[in-house]
């Protein structure tokens, strides 16, 4: 199996920051990663595919970087509605992994 | 743009087995592939299988093989997800999500309870 490993696994932030959340995969994975929102009681949301591509009608202050191992999700100007739990996942191979998750919370 | 409508609550014993179903709207459903992913309760996403429902492929991820299976009834656009020998540790929301490599749009989510 791949791993993925996300950091930090919680932190605090207040509207108008810029937070980034670090994704690290167990093996090179290319560029096969996409980024999720779930907020309490919901489905999660897609937010970026193939590491960097913003999935259309997700505000431009969500961005992705990274390949091989290393990917971060940046989401600058934090906005009360982004205050969640975020994922990442891998298709590299058929074996779909997610990373355990980062909870982002209101400062 | 295709929805995804999943099946209401369910409750079963331990040892039973849960059906879950999640039909599609709009849009060109044979052209999708559908994933199932659980969530137990405060943690995080596992993902369970897929299949392409136009070519009958399906795709399981290992710690649940021999427990799940998922089938699609094309004629009524609709997938459906049953796991067996269920234990108290599989009490989770079930997801059925449309399957890119990556996954858009998503049902509602389908809580099962496992307890005696």
């Amino acid at each position: 199996d791949i791993q993925l490993t996300q950091s930090p696994s919680s932190l605090s932030a207040s509207i108008g920051d810029s937070v980034t959340i670090s994704c690290r995969a167990s093996q090179a994975i290319s560029n096969s990663l996409a980024w999720y929102q779930q907020r309490p009681g919901r489905a999660p949301k897609l937010l970026l595919y193939v590491a960097t591509k913003l999935q259309t009608g997700v505000p431009s202050r969500f961005s992705g970087s990274g390949s091989g191992t290393d990917f971060t999700l940046t989401i600058s100007s934090l906005q009360p509605e982004d205050f969640a739990t975020y994922y990442c996942q891998q298709y590299y191979n058929t074996l779909i992994t997610f990373g355990q998750g980062t909870r982002l919370e209101l400062k | 743009q295709v929805q995804l409508v999943q099946s209401g609550a369910e409750v079963r014993k331990p040892g039973s087995s849960v059906k879950v179903s999640c039909k599609a709207s709009g849009g060109n459903y044979n052209t999708y592939t559908i994933t199932w992913v659980r969530q137990a309760p405060g943690q995080g996403l596992e993902w369970m299988g897929r299949i392409v429902p136009s070519l009958d492929i399906v795709n399981y991820d290992p710690n649940f093989e021999g427990r799940v299976t998922i089938t699609a009834d094309k004629s009524t656009s609709t997938v459906y997800m049953d796991l067996s020998s269920l234990r108290s540790e599989d009490t989770a929301v079930y997801y059925c999500a449309g399957d890119l490599n990556w996954f858009e749009p998503w049902g509602q989510g389908t809580l099962v309870t496992v307890s005696s």
